[in-house]
């Protein structure tokens, strides 16, 4: 199986700073015919289901503030929120959808210093 | 838009058959622009992916549950089934099913969740 090792376990950012959040596979999970990387990342707020920020590690799903942002290729990722807003308390979660079993990391939750 | 909702019961015994249905509205669930996907989350834990589901008839199962693991789909009715069979404390969990991208394949749109505890 694909496993996604989130780090931090938790994570502690005041109001207006950013948060990092990394994430670590331990195969690759670019496709190289199309060259994109099936990494995404989920938000989950409280008794509600996750909600996808960004998917082919960098795209952002529509909607989406763009103070969220995703980078890394191959097997590092990176979510990047930038100005943390107090709505962004939540839990955060990487997966890989190359190849079944799909796969999620750990979860990283973010709290405001 | 596409909307998913979710319904079954939030309590099943020890031994017996869990049964989840996901109505899918706002797309035709035979559409070959998505594929459907179940989702599981035990209780203060993180998200386990149990199997997708395709209009062609093709499924994927998560391997630690194949044997007792059932999906499907329905379009006749636009809905998607679940059932895992001889259910133990361990399948707890909230029980979530979804939409992806056939193209891109991210898992975009998710019903809102059953709460299913095994209880005798």
């Amino acid at each position: 199986d694909t496993v996604l090792t989130q780090s931090p376990d938790s994570l502690a950012v005041s109001l207006g700073e950013s948060a990092t959040i990394n994430c670590r596979s331990n195969q690759t999970v670019l496709y190289s015919s199309n060259n994109k990387n099936y990494l995404g990342w989920f938000q989950q707020k409280p008794g509600q289901p996750p909600k996808l920020l960004i998917y082919w590690a960098a795209t952002r799903d529509s909607g989406v503030p763009d103070r969220f942002s995703g980078s890394g290729s191959g097997t590092d990722f990176t979510l990047t929120i930038s100005s943390l807003q107090a709505e962004d308390v939540a839990v955060y979660y990487c997966h890989q959808y190359i190849r079944t079993p799909y796969t999620f990391g750990q979860g990283t939750r973010l709290e405001i210093k | 838009q596409m909307q998913l909702q979710q319904s079954g019961p939030g309590l099943v015994r020890p031994a017996e058959t869990l049964t989840l249905t996901c109505s899918v509205s706002g797309v035709s669930i035979s559409s070959r622009d998505f594929y459907w996907v179940w989702i599981r989350q035990p209780p203060g834990q993180g998200l386990d992916w149990l199997g997708n589901v395709f209009a062609s008839g093709r499924i994927y199962y998560n391997p630690s549950l194949k044997s007792r693991l059932s999906l499907s789909l329905d379009t006749s009715t636009g809905q998607l089934s679940l059932a895992l069979h001889s259910v133990t404390a361990a399948d707890t969990a909230v029980y979530y099913c979804a939409s992806g991208s056939s193209l891109s394949r991210e898992v975009k749109y998710w019903g809102q969740g059953t709460r299913v505890a095994v209880s005798s």
